[in-house]
């Protein structure tokens, strides 16, 4: 248990819907960060927020759309996406982006499938 | 090429050493991290050294850095089934640079008995 929590940790959905990835951290950080993990491509960032604002969007498709309303919670919320969108969602939190070593800690991650 | 290249897979058996190798493009690097992703798991900083080092060890680990090759490798002593993971090697350059770190695509390492 790392204190940073993803839900839901699995998610199908159809091209035309819309859902939402939740992340929570318990560790008092206040920066946020989006990754996706596809199988056997490094991992890619999306999003960075550090004290609520967005410092970082790693040219990512308009159909994510992040939302952090405090340094505790990230949102991403989906629509239209793509089959290829499918992948491992993961959330990371560390004390402060810019900070000497910035250690991230990680969720679990949101198994995500696009049919 | 990627910034941070690792390949992909590494098998051993339970109780030999394991070595992770990476390289790095940016000679700029000043941190280089080594995380652990355990199955359904997300990723976990296992150790990291700074650029003006060679080597670090913490218990089972040895951390060593080429700067002038920019590779890093991380040895793995005695390991152990638990050890079954994926490990990725990650480099960031601040302060001049990027504080996030750049991940490479991971490597599977699967300790057999």
């Amino acid at each position: 248990e790392t204190g940073v929590t993803q839900t839901p940790r699995h998610l199908v959905m159809g091209m035309t819907n819309k859902k939402s990835l939740k992340c929570e951290q318990h560790l008092g950080h206040n920066a946020m960060y989006w990754y996706k993990q596809s199988a056997k491509k490094p991992l890619e960032l999306m999003f960075v927020y550090n004290f609520k604002e967005q410092t970082e969007n790693n040219s990512v498709p308009s159909r994510f759309s992040p939302e952090c309303p405090n340094s505790s919670h990230l949102f991403l919320h989906l629509h239209t996406l793509q089959p290829e969108d499918s992948a491992l969602y993961l959330c990371a939190s560390s004390q402060e982006a810019g900070g000497p070593i910035n250690e991230q800690y990680f969720g679990p991650g949101t198994r995500l499938t696009v049919t | 090429g990627e910034d941070v290249e690792q390949s992909l897979f590494l098998s051993v058996r339970e109780g030999d050493s394991s070595v992770i190798n990476c390289t790095y493009t940016d000679s700029s690097s000043t941190y280089l991290y080594w995380y652990k992703q355990e199955p359904g798991a997300g990723l976990q900083l296992l150790t990291y050294i700074f650029s003006n080092m060679d080597m670090k060890q913490d218990q089972r680990l040895t951390v060593l850095l080429n700067k002038k090759d920019k590779h890093l490798s991380l040895r793995i002593a005695d390991t152990q089934t638990g050890d079954s993971a994926i490990y990725f090697c990650a480099q960031a350059n601040p302060p001049g640079g990027s504080y996030i770190p750049t991940f490479g695509r991971g490597t599977s390492l699967i300790v057999h008995p």
